[in-house]
């Protein structure tokens, strides 16, 4: 079974500040998507960037850029220039493609605060 | 805004009842899932829909059913409500495979708070 762990339940970064908030899992699959997905406080799930697990180079948005090490199954989201708007949950989520039949699995979320 | 559509956004019940949730897909897309976060927890995927047929299970309770019309809206329905029922239930759509985009995409609803009394 695919599991997907978020090892730092809160985080705070002062604005302008660069964090970055971490995120394993395990599968025995070669070919899968990650995702990091926002929850502000409206409890909207936005999609924040996504990797596909056969690219080895790493996604960028902006100021939101990860680090994917598939050998260590590990995720990592790095948001730079933090801003007061970036104050949010932020779920990693894993998820495996067979043809239109798919699941995706979330970590426990990370709070993140951005102070001013 | 995401596209996709949730109604109610709020629901207050009482324990033992039946309440029913709504989804609309956003346009074009055939696939839609289900999700249930509890207060202050990730999410569970419930279920997924393809044009009509259920695709993929998760953990979803035997008091839980849903399904997916022809006009591709999809119904969560939820019985013999308890306390513990209570969440947040989300919604997601996703195009088809070959499209741009991917089939790997989904795009939430703004969700249907539920409290059980």
């Amino acid at each position: 079974a695919q599991t997907v762990t978020q090892s730092q339940p809160e985080m705070s970064v002062q604005e302008a500040e660069t964090v970055t908030l971490s995120c394993t899992y395990d599968t025995s699959e070669n070919n899968y998507y990650l995702f990091w997905y926002k929850q502000p406080p409206s409890r909207q799930m936005i999609l924040v960037i996504r990797q596909e697990a056969y690219k080895q180079q790493n996604a960028t948005e902006n100021r939101f850029s990860v680090n994917f090490q598939k050998a260590a199954k590990s995720f990592s989201l790095k948001i730079s220039d933090s801003q007061l708007g970036d104050t949010a949950m932020y779920f990693c989520a894993f998820m495996t493609i067979y043809y239109n039949n798919n699941d995706m699995r979330f970590g426990a979320g990370t709070r993140l605060t951005v102070k001013p | 805004d995401s596209g996709v559509t949730q109604t109610p956004k709020h629901l207050i019940t009482a324990t033992g009842q039946r309440v029913t949730l709504r989804c609309s897909p956003r346009s074009g897309d055939l696939s839609v899932y289900w999700y249930q976060q509890s207060l202050d927890q990730g999410l569970q995927f419930l279920i997924q829909y393809y044009n009509g047929e259920e695709r993929a299970k998760g953990n979803i309770l035997e008091r839980f059913s849903a399904q997916q019309f022809p006009d591709l809206h999809s119904e969560l329905n939820l019985s013999s409500l308890e306390l513990g029922d209570s969440a947040l239930y989300f919604c997601a759509s996703s195009p088809p495979s070959g499209l741009a985009g991917g089939q790997e995409t989904q795009y939430f609803g703004p969700g249907t708070r539920l409290l059980v009394l």
